[in-house]
């Protein structure tokens, strides 16, 4: 059973634009989220994180938005750079004190030029 | 500041065969946990250690195992390869001093089981 969800293997935007990437969860004790971008052959490198007290959060280009309603997050991009290009995990934590982390199979994310 | 350190980068072992994977943390951080990669199932959680308790624990099965070191220093072990065990093994540090801290990642090793 797939816990976090990410339902688009794949996006293209154009430089420039905004790119958004999306996540589903199943789980309502998850309270602390996560993306990561994953280059090839490299490991995954962290983005931005929010915890379930807030619905926004922001670090330059990248803002993250987390709706509890809807078990729903998104990762925007504004504005999209080619070197954005990478795969996206979202990941979730839960409340129950353990420290791992349930990931989404990844968005891979192609800005073009 | 160092980052996470992992060795080795790429390994090609044969079926049957037994691996030890290596990670250093990042200076200071004293968890340490794993993950496996494989295509389509994103990463997978394998096991969390701090101080040299093993924390948590995911689906795996016995055939893995892992421990930490005083220093930190974390090694993960896979019995009895089977080719399904060819993926990317990553392990990540965090500082731990609050609960939600993110965890960074070393750049992985990759395993071949032929």
């Amino acid at each position: 059973d797939q816990q976090v969800k990410q339902n688009s293997p794949s996006l293209s935007v154009q430089e420039g634009r905004i790119s958004i990437l999306n996540c589903d969860y199943t789980n309502s004790m998850f309270d602390y989220f996560l993306w990561y971008k994953k280059y090839p052959a490299e490991g995954p490198t962290f983005l931005i994180s929010i915890s379930s007290i807030k619905d926004k959060n922001e670090d330059g280009r990248f803002t993250v938005f987390l709706n509890k309603s809807a078990k729903h997050l998104s990762l925007h991009i504004v504005p999209s750079q080619p070197g954005d290009s990478a795969v996206y995990f979202c990941a979730a934590a839960p409340t129950s004190g353990t420290y791992k982390y349930i990931f989404g199979t990844g968005t891979r994310l192609k800005v073009l030029a | 500041k160092a980052g996470v350190t992992q060795t080795p980068r790429y390994l090609i072992k044969t079926r049957g065969q037994q691996v030890t994977l290596s990670c250093s943390p990042i200076s200071g951080h004293r968890s340490v946990s794993w993950y496996q990669q494989t295509p389509g199932q994103g990463l997978q959680f394998l096991f969390e250690y701090f101080s040299e308790t093993q924390r948590n624990k995911g689906n795996f099965p016995g055939r893995f195992s892992g421990r930490q070191f005083s220093n930190s220093r974390s090694e993960m072990n896979v019995s009895t390869l089977e080719l399904g065990d060819s993926a990317l093994y990553l392990c990540a540090s965090r500082g731990d001093s609050r609960r939600n801290t993110e965890a960074f990642f070393g750049q992985g090793t990759r395993l071949t089981v032929v």
